[in-house]
């Protein structure tokens, strides 16, 4: 079985700063989609960004990249000059595309210092 | 409407009792999802309907809970004899069709608190 993990319970950053967020996930499969969401205390989940298993290109979607690492296992989120909007907890998600669930790590509580 | 609706924000119940969860995906929206986030967790996958379909219940804890979408739009998630562990935030998603390609819009979630 597919298994997502995210190390980080917690981070903080400086308003304007870059922040790595880690996520590392196990799998068989040759072809797979990676997701980072992120949820707001409103709890509505809003997709930052995604990966397709087959591109080697890194997603990026204006200030969030990832950095994926396939061999590794390894899809960190990048957010560059970080805003006081972007505090909120981020999962790092994983879909075969032979099943149609999203399977979500534990999440990251990302903080962001005035 | 705009978006996933889900109703109530907010439900207490005492042990024992049953309760019914509501979703109003976006209109249209194919694929329907359900997923259970306990505090300080991930969502957990519960169930999936494509239109009036149940296509995968697998996620479903016990036989205490139970999902339907009787005309491919609306779905309901029904808890019966509530219990503790079952205190979580229950959210729903959908989708235009199957999520391939395609994006998941979330609704905010019910909070469900059991005493």
């Amino acid at each position: 079985a597919q298994t997502v993990t995210q190390s980080q319970p917690e981070m903080s950053v400086q308003e304007a700063e870059t922040v790595t967020l880690s996520c590392t996930y196990d799998t068989s499969e040759s072809d797979y989609y990676l997701f980072w969401y992120k949820q707001p205390p409103s709890r509505q989940m809003i997709l930052v960004i995604r990966q397709e298993a087959y591109k080697q290109q890194n997603a990026t979607e204006n200030r969030f990249s990832v950095n994926f690492q396939k061999a590794a296992k390894s899809f960190s989120l990048k957010i560059s000059d970080s805003q006081l909007g972007d505090a909120a907890m981020y999962f790092c998600a994983y879909r075969s595309p032979r099943d149609d669930k999203i399977i979500f790590g534990k999440g990251t509580r990302l903080h962001i210092l005035p | 409407g705009a978006g996933v609706s889900q109703s109530p924000r907010y439900k207490v119940a005492k042990r024992g009792q049953d309760v019914a969860l509501r979703c109003d995906p976006i209109s249209g929206h194919v694929s329907l999802f359900w997923y259970q986030q306990a505090l300080g967790q991930g969502p957990e996958f519960l169930t999936y309907f494509q239109n009036e379909a149940q296509l995968d219940k697998s996620g479903l804890p016990s036989d205490r809970f139970f999902a339907e979408r009787p005309e491919g739009s609306v779905s309901t998630l029904k808890i019966q004899r509530t219990q503790q562990e079952d205190s979580a935030v229950y959210l729903c998603a959908s989708s235009w069709d199957r999520p391939t390609n395609e994006k998941l819009f979330f609704g905010s979630g019910t909070q469900l608190s059991v005493l």
